[in-house]
């Protein structure tokens, strides 16, 4: 159980594009899912808790404007980095919390790795 | 400071050795703690809860000391498989604060 996917796995875009990225929750349904971001050699930092109906919260220093999220439903979220940079290259990361449990453990999708030319 | 700090490493230890990971965090209001293991280029992998004093599983054990805002992770007779990166992580109030890992490579 708690097993959550990504899409794509891997990426290469041209600087000025947009890059979809899709999360879920393949067995479990989470009302909150999380967006980390990982530069090489650094630990994950979070970006952004995404909240099925409403809008994502941004951690400080994250553009809302070019890191689009949205949660359409319990189960799907979705990131789309806009005018994409090659700074912008990192591996991205979701992860969910399973609404039926009463812990507080979150599943980590498999990354996505972005590289902007 | 760091939110939640740990030694990078990388500790290179023998198989069949013990070896321990230490872990502070300066949040006093965090509650949960977890240890994650990575391996290179992939994602993270929960490898032990923490809620209360601490936790064992296995060759794994966990201890939290919320006096002195640290947490250690034991593991016992390691195995070549354990060589990866084990990253400490505090939750609070549902936002996970990442440590920026140890590396543990076992040797034959």
């Amino acid at each position: 159980g708690a097993v959550v996917s990504q899409h794509p796995s891997r990426v290469i875009c041209k600087s000025g594009t947009s890059v979809k990225i899709e999360c879920r929750s393949l067995d479990f349904q989470a009302t909150t899912m999380f967006w980390y971001r990982q530069f090489p050699k650094q630990s994950l930092m979070l970006m952004a808790t995404s909240n099925e109906g409403s809008k994502a919260t941004y951690e400080q220093g994250v553009e809302k404007d070019k890191f689009l999220i949205n949660h359409a439903s319990l189960t799907l979220s979705t990131l789309t980095v806009t005018s994409a940079h090659p700074e912008d290259s990192s591996f991205y990361i979701c992860s969910a919390r399973d609404l039926g449990t009463f812990v507080y453990e979150q599943y980590f999708g498999p990354g996505t790795r972005l590289t902007v030319t | 400071r760091k939110e939640v700090e740990q030694d990078p490493g990388p500790f290179n230890v023998p198989e069949g050795a013990t070896v321990a990971f230490n872990c502070t965090y300066s949040n006093s209001a965090s509650q949960s703690f977890f240890w994650y293991r990575q391996d290179c280029r992939k994602e993270p992998k929960l490898l032990m809860s923490v809620y209360s004093s601490g936790n064992e599983d296995g060759r794994f054990t966990a201890q939290l000391n919320r006096a002195s805002q640290y947490i250690s992770l034991l593991i016992r007779d390691s195995k070549l498989s354990d060589s990866a990166t084990y990253l400490c992580v505090a939750d609070q109030t549902g936002k996970l604060i990442f440590g920026q890992g140890t590396t543990l490579q076992v040797k034959p």
